[in-house]
């Protein structure tokens, strides 16, 4: 069975840094994309960034503006998403997620909640 | 970016009728050497991540009920559940991977009457 877990979701304050993983198994990790999107409150999906499968090629959604760094493990089939100088705004669940062909995402983990807040 | 709209944001069917969500790109999303339209439907449930049930516009995934379809092709798209059940009541988001970033539709929600 395919499955996506993440962990590394927690209360943050405006300013600082928290490191997410997402866990892969039930299939070859190395040879597919991954993404992290994210859901804030009540609101709708929004793609965060992506990496290549041998991790060579990465990019970054605009609101990103440096202070994320997607980074990925084939070795222990993990994916990360290292975040920076977090933001009120950033609050979200974020997912990482499969990506499939030319970009579409199948499955999706269930999501680490980050509370960016004082 | 693309922007896709979804409409409306919400509807309320009765069981066993129709429900309709139409999605609209800002720019083609059909590549012409494949006649492919790079467009996804997801439904997510409250507490739960989104679940893909169709990718290139109309190709149910494996497991997803007959009753959901896909049609539409270039800029506009149609996703139909032709009877709808009550575990059918989710939140329903269109994407569009013809380029990056991945964009997605504001979500439209469908409940029951």
């Amino acid at each position: 069975e395919v499955q996506l877990v993440e962990s590394g979701g927690g209360l943050v304050q405006p300013g600082g840094s928290l490191r997410l993983s997402c866990a892969a198994s039930g299939f070859t990790f190395s040879s597919h994309w991954m993404h992290w999107v994210r859901q804030g409150p009540g609101k709708g999906l929004q793609w965060v960034s992506h990496i290549s499968g041998d991790g060579g090629t990465i990019t970054y959604a605009d609101f990103v503006e440096g202070r994320f760094t997607i980074s990925r493990d084939n070795a222990k089939n993990t994916l990360y998403l290292q975040m920076s100088g977090l933001r009120a705004e950033d609050t979200a669940v974020y997912f990482c997620a499969r990506g499939i062909g030319s970009g579409y995402f199948d499955p999706w983990g269930q999501g680490t909640l980050v509370t960016v807040s004082s | 970016d693309i922007v896709m709209t979804q409409s409306p944001d919400s509807l309320a069917v009765s069981l066993g009728e129709r429900a309709t969500i139409d999605c609209k790109s800002s720019q083609s999303i059909l590549y012409s050497f494949n006649s492919k339209s790079y467009l996804a439907w997801y439904q997510q449930k409250p507490g739960q991540p989104p679940k893909l049930l169709i990718s290139w516009a109309s190709t149910r995934e494996s497991g997803v009920p007959d009753r959901f379809s896909g049609s539409g092709s270039g800029t506009d798209f149609t996703l139909t559940i032709s009877s709808l059940q009550a575990e059918d009541v989710a939140v329903y988001y269109c994407q569009q991977y013809y380029s990056s970033p991945q964009t997605f539709g504001q979500g439209t929600k469908v409940e029951i009457k």
